[in-house]
């Protein structure tokens, strides 16, 4: 079965550029997520997709940060204007929610490694 | 506010010996508790969880123990190989009592386990 498929691995630009990161979930998984992970710190939620909808977007900064979803697989992050803080690795997960309290293992891909210059 | 802690950001062991990594937490209302493991250049796997109603899982040479009144819990790794070296990830949910189960992830320990 293949995994979380992310791409690109790395991507260096320069500030105020636009960057676009992709990410394919486990066939059948109907949860996504994206993650941010600074050095020396935990993935920390940034939104997370059921099916085609944003059910939390709440840690998401809006006035630079996009996602979409559109037919409830693949997804993409979008950041515009990047800035230098915005350096990091970008986790992509997904599960199948079988409902509340039950299991609902994550699987991550690889993540992308992004560094604004 | 970190939620999940986990204070000792790296930890070294010799090869056979037991590996001991702490998390403890905040939030009375996690209820659910899980450790990742990280390589380089890879995304965070699940390696155990623990309920808790539960205050012990075990998982052939990984086991979580699970200390509710002290809002702590602990991976224990016996014996340690080198491969185990690696970050490892305590991370909380509260199933029931939110309207999902959001994962929050600690800041990781990083494991060096020396031959």
């Amino acid at each position: 079965e293949a995994g979380v498929v992310q791409s690109p691995r790395y991507k260096i630009i320069e500030k105020k550029q636009p960057v676009a990161f992709w990410c394919n979930p486990i066939s059948g998984h109907n949860t996504l997520y994206w993650y941010l992970q600074n050095l020396g710190q935990g993935p920390e939620l940034l939104i997370r997709y059921e099916n085609e909808e944003a059910v939390d977007d709440s840690q998401l900064p809006k006035d630079r940060f996009s996602a979409e979803r559109l037919k409830g697989v693949d997804s993409t992050l979008k950041i515009q204007p990047a800035e230098l803080g915005d350096s990091a690795v970008y986790l992509c997960a997904s599960s199948f929610w079988t409902g509340y309290g039950g299991d609902n293992e994550q699987f991550f891909g690889p993540g992308t490694r992004l560094t604004v210059l | 506010d970190q939620q999940v802690k986990q204070n000792s950001p790296s930890l070294s062991v010799q090869e056979g010996r037991i590996s001991i990594l702490n998390c403890d937490y905040t939030n009375s209302m996690f209820d659910y508790f899980l450790w990742y493991k990280k390589y380089p250049a890879e995304g965070p796997t699940f390696l155990i969880s623990i309920s808790s109603i539960k205050d012990k899982n075990e998982d052939g040479r990984f086991t979580v123990f699970l200390n509710k009144s002290a809002k702590h819990l602990s991976l224990h790794i016996v014996p340690s190989q080198p491969g185990d070296s690696a970050v490892y990830f305590c991370a909380a949910s509260a199933r029931r009592k939110t309207s999902y189960d959001k994962v929050i992830f600690g800041p990781g320990t990083s494991l060096s386990v020396i031959p």
